[in-house]
């Protein structure tokens, strides 16, 4: 089975505040994203990664970087965390080939104050 | 630009019904179609993923259906049962840069 496991279920960062979420698969996938998730707004793409150290922006990247060193291992850093990044986060990763499914973790749950 | 619909966003329904979620989508040029279900605050666990090619998947109880040139997909519930409460989602894999587009999702709710 594949397993994505995210650092923290919830977290509680002030404003102003790094925050560095992780996210780690453990099927050897080229790709991995990053995921907001907000009510009425459904799932949005931050980030995603087609292999180490390659990065693309997705739709709504403003706020936000990443790190891809390891290839089972996908950072999303919040330089100057915000309140309007108080949000859930899902990380997920699939493999190369177009026609497999994706995988996600649990989640993190952030809530900036 | 390939946007995703899920009509209705919320649904109650007597267990033991068969019920369908519907998901539509605006750009035929997908590789595929995949159905999520979200329990309230956890990730996304993938119930089905159809290939372009596909007409439909079954996985015990749920039916996956795809018509590519109309942009539908439906999801069949049968015999829907308290534990199928839960968000259920679909996303469309697009031909380029392989991105994900998501629906807003139906909030499924099982009588008992």
């Amino acid at each position: 089975d594949v397993k994505v496991t995210q650092s923290s279920r919830y977290l509680v960062k002030r404003t102003g505040e790094k925050v560095f979420l992780e996210c780690v698969q453990d099927m050897d996938h080229e790709n991995m994203f990053w995921y907001r998730q907000d009510p009425g707004l459904g799932l949005r793409l931050i980030y995603f990664s087609y292999d180490v150290k390659m990065k693309e922006k997705g739709d709504i990247p403003e706020g936000y970087s990443v790190s891809r060193e390891k290839k089972e291992r996908f950072s999303l850093i919040l330089e100057s965390a915000s309140t309007n990044q108080t949000s859930m986060y899902l990380c997920a990763s699939k493999r190369l080939i177009p026609n497999d499914e994706q995988y996600f973790g649990p989640g993190t749950r952030l809530t900036v104050t | 630009k390939q946007e995703v619909t899920q009509i209705p966003a919320a649904l109650s329904v007597p267990e033991g019904e068969n019920l369908v979620l519907n998901c539509s989508f605006t750009d035929s040029a997908i590789y595929n179609l995949q159905w999520f279900r979200q329990d309230p605050g956890k990730g996304l666990t993938s119930l089905l993923l159809i290939q372009s090619s596909q007409r439909e998947q079954t996985s015990g109880r749920l039916n996956a259906s795809l018509d590519k040139s109309s942009g539908r997909s439906t999801l069949y519930i049968a015999a829907s049962q308290p534990g199928d409460s839960a968000t259920y989602l679909c996303a469309v894999n697009m031909n380029r840069d392989d991105k994900i587009i998501f629906g807003k999702g139906t909030r499924l709710h099982i009588l008992p």
